[in-house]
Order: structure tokens, then sequence, then C-alpha cells
């Protein structure tokens, strides 16, 4: 069965760090790219970012190159989406989400982690 | 880069039919047979229901069906039913002159009244 277990919520004031993440199993870890998604409160989705974890190809949506880092452990199957100086408007729902290699769609989704940045 | 544009709602009646527009441009839903469709009951992940404009994951019901015509995208929900309700989402592959990446519409919030 496909996993994708993301990690906890998270409650952060601005400025700070964070690094969250989505652990797969279940398939192949290095065939499929995962991508992240964010949702804000009451809004739709936004797609984020893509990383392929058998070469760390990475691309961006330019609305957030430079705003956030995407990275992935292939060893642990584990993929990251990390922010440097978190803002108020950084909250939202994060969700990863898998795309098999040459598809153009996400099949499985993981649950979802809640960051709330707040002073 | 926009998003793809739907109906802010749709309703229907148990039983009927009802159908979501997705409307992008020439660099998405025109050019690309890659438009998904995406379903969210509130508190809940996503879950593919279309892909490839028209095709179905294993254990989707065969009264979600999806179409294209030129730029514009559509899902039909035949037979509908109150578990129906939710809301859906349209996404395309697209493509600029910087780099490729996807596109989400809007969001449709599905009701069965």
């Amino acid at each position: 069965e496909v996993q994708l277990v993301q990690s906890g919520a998270e409650v952060k004031k601005p400025g700070e760090s964070l690094k969250i993440s989505c652990k797969g199993s279940g398939y192949s870890f290095i065939i499929y790219w995962i991508g992240w998604v964010r949702q804000m409160p009451g809004k739709g989705l936004e797609w984020m970012g893509i990383i392929y974890p058998g070469d760390s190809d990475t691309r961006y949506s330019p609305s957030f190159q430079g705003q956030v880092t995407i990275s992935a452990d292939k060893s642990i199957r584990t993929a990251y989406l990390q922010w440097s100086s978190l803002k108020a408007s950084d909250t939202a729902m994060y969700y990863c989400a898998i795309a098999r290699a040459g598809s153009y769609n996400f099949d499985y989704w993981g649950q979802g982690t809640l960051v709330t940045v707040s002073s | 880069q926009s998003a793809l544009t739907q109906p802010a709602s749709v309703s229907g009646s148990p039983g009927q039919s009802i159908t979501i527009s997705c409307t992008g441009t020439s660099s998405d839903v025109g050019r690309y047979n890659y438009v998904s469709w995406y379903q969210q009951h509130p508190g809940k992940a996503p879950k593919l229901m279309i892909f490839d404009v028209s095709n179905r994951p294993s254990g989707v019901s065969s009264r979600f069906s999806g179409s294209k015509s030129g730029n514009t995208a559509s899902l039909t929900i035949s037979g509908l039913q109150a578990e129906d309700e939710a809301d859906y989402y349209c996404s395309s592959y697209t493509s600029t002159s910087t780099s490729p990446f996807y596109v989400f519409g809007t969001g449709t919030k599905v009701t069965v009244l």
C-alpha cells in the first residue's frame, strides 16, 4: 500500500526557520516525483514545486522560487520543504504528493501538515 | 502563472448530471493532454479522480468522466450522489520560457441539493 506520511503540525513565530517532511512507503521511491502543494485557509490548491529523488532534479513554481527549498533524502525515503524565515502569510496546510515519472498527475497524497505562523 | 478558471460553485439534485469547466490557455490545457481532476472533502487531502483528460484511476466510479475541447477541460459527474459533495480542482501541465510546471484551477464547490 502506497503511503505518504507527513510530519506533524507546527506553530512558529515570524522570522523562524522550519523544515517539514514527507516519508514515502509502498512504492519505488526513486521513480516518482514528489511535489508540494499549499492550501491557505479557505483557499484553493497552489503548486509549489517538485523534486525527483533519483537525481534531486528540482523545479519550482515562479511564485515560490526563492521562498522555499525542496530537498529529498532517498536513503530514508523522505522529502522536505523548508523555510529560512517564515512570514505570517506562510500559514497554510501543506501537502506532499507523488507523480510517477512520465506522468503529470499526483496519484497519491500525504495527509497534510498544518503550519501556523503567528507572533 | 495564472490559475485555471473554474466556476465557484455548481449544484445539482441526486441522480442528476453536472459538469464543471476548467478554462486555461494555449500554454496549458490547450497544448497538453495532461489535465487532471481532484476531489477534496472538507478537512481531507485531495484525491485523484481523472488523469490525462479522460482516464480514471482504479477504484474511481465510472460516474466521473473528463473531456477537453480547445482551452477548456470538463469534468462530468453523472448520477449525482450525496457523497459527491466536495470541492473539485482541475490541474494541467504547463510550460513557460523559464521552466515547466503545473497549475491548478481555482476550485469548484459541488453541492448536492
